[in-house]
C-alpha cells in the first residue's frame, strides 16, 4: 500500500458525459501528478500540482481540468467524455517537487466510456 | 520524435540470471532526470530507481541497478538474481527539468521470469 488513495476504482460512463476523479497524496506530500494509461497510447503524464499550484502540464486536453486543494486532495474532471478517454487513471504523489523525487502512486481509476 | 526508446517489448529470463532492460533517452536539455517503473500485472506503478543527470556514479536500490551512459544517452536497469515476482511490465521515464519539468515515459518492457 504506497498511501495514495484514489476513488473510484472503477468508473463507467457514456460519451459526452463528465466525471471527477479524486486523490488523497500520502500524508506529508505536497505534489500530485496525474497520469493516463491507455493501450494505445502508453503511460502519458498529464500534470502535476505542488503545493496547491500547477507545476508541470503535460498532454492534458483542454477537456480535462485538475486542481490541487487547500488540504492537498486533488481531482481531475474529465468533461465531453468521448470512446477513446477509456483508460487507467493513476494518481501518484511525492513529498517534493524536485526532479528527483520518488513517486508513489495509487492504485488508480479504471474508467470505461461507453 | 521518441524522447524515451525502450527497444525490448517482451523478453523472458531464467529464474536467478541477472536481466538488463535496455533505455535510451533524448534531450538536449543539461538537467533531466531518469526513473524506473515497475507494473506487475495486479496494476499498481511501483518506483524502483532514480538517476540524476549530474549524479557521478549509477544508482543502485538492492537488487536494482542503473547502468547510466551519459555520452551514449542510455540508462538499461539491471537487475540482479531475478525472481519469479520481477515478472511485470517496466517503464523508463525521464523528466526534463529545464524545459517544462514534464515527465515522459517508454513503451515498456514486459519481463517474464521462467521457473
Amino acid at each position: 500500500d504506497s498511501g495514495v488513495t484514489q476513488t473510484p476504482k472503477h468508473l463507467i460512463t457514456a460519451t459526452g458525459q463528465r466525471v471527477t476523479l479524486r486523490c488523497s497524496p500520502r500524508s506529508g506530500d505536497l505534489s500530485v501528478y496525474w497520469y493516463q494509461q491507455s493501450l494505445d497510447q502508453g503511460l502519458q503524464f498529464l500534470i502535476q500540482y505542488y503545493n496547491g499550484e500547477e507545476r508541470a502540464k503535460g498532454n492534458i486536453l483542454e477537456r480535462f481540468s485538475a486542481q490541487q486543494f487547500p488540504d492537498l486532495h486533488s481531482e481531475l474532471n474529465l468533461s465531453s467524455l468521448e470512446l477513446g478517454d477509456s483508460a487507467l487513471y493513476f494518481c501518484a504523489s511525492s513529498i517534493r517537487d524536485s526532479q528527483g523525487s520518488e513517486q508513489f502512486f495509487g492504485p488508480g481509476t479504471r474508467l470505461t466510456v461507453l | 520524435a521518441q524522447k524515451i526508446t525502450q527497444t525490448q517489448p517482451g523478453m523472458f529470463v531464467q529464474e536467478k540470471e541477472a536481466v538488463t532492460l535496455d533505455c535510451t533517452y533524448d534531450t538536449s536539455d543539461p538537467s533531466y532526470g531518469l526513473f524506473w517503473y515497475k507494473q506487475p500485472s495486479s496494476g499498481e506503478m511501483i518506483f524502483l530507481i532514480y538517476q540524476g543527470s549530474y549524479d557521478q556514479q549509477n544508482a543502485t536500490e538492492g537488487r536494482y541497478s542503473l547502468n547510466f551512459q551519459k555520452a551514449r544517452k542510455s540508462a538499461n536497469l539491471v537487475i540482479s538474481a531475478s525472481q519469479l515476482g520481477d515478472s511485470a511490465m517496466y517503464f523508463c521515464a525521464m523528466r526534463e527539468s529545464v524545459r517544462d519539468d514534464k515527465i515522459i515515459f517508454g513503451k515498456g518492457t514486459r519481463l517474464h521470469i521462467l521457473p
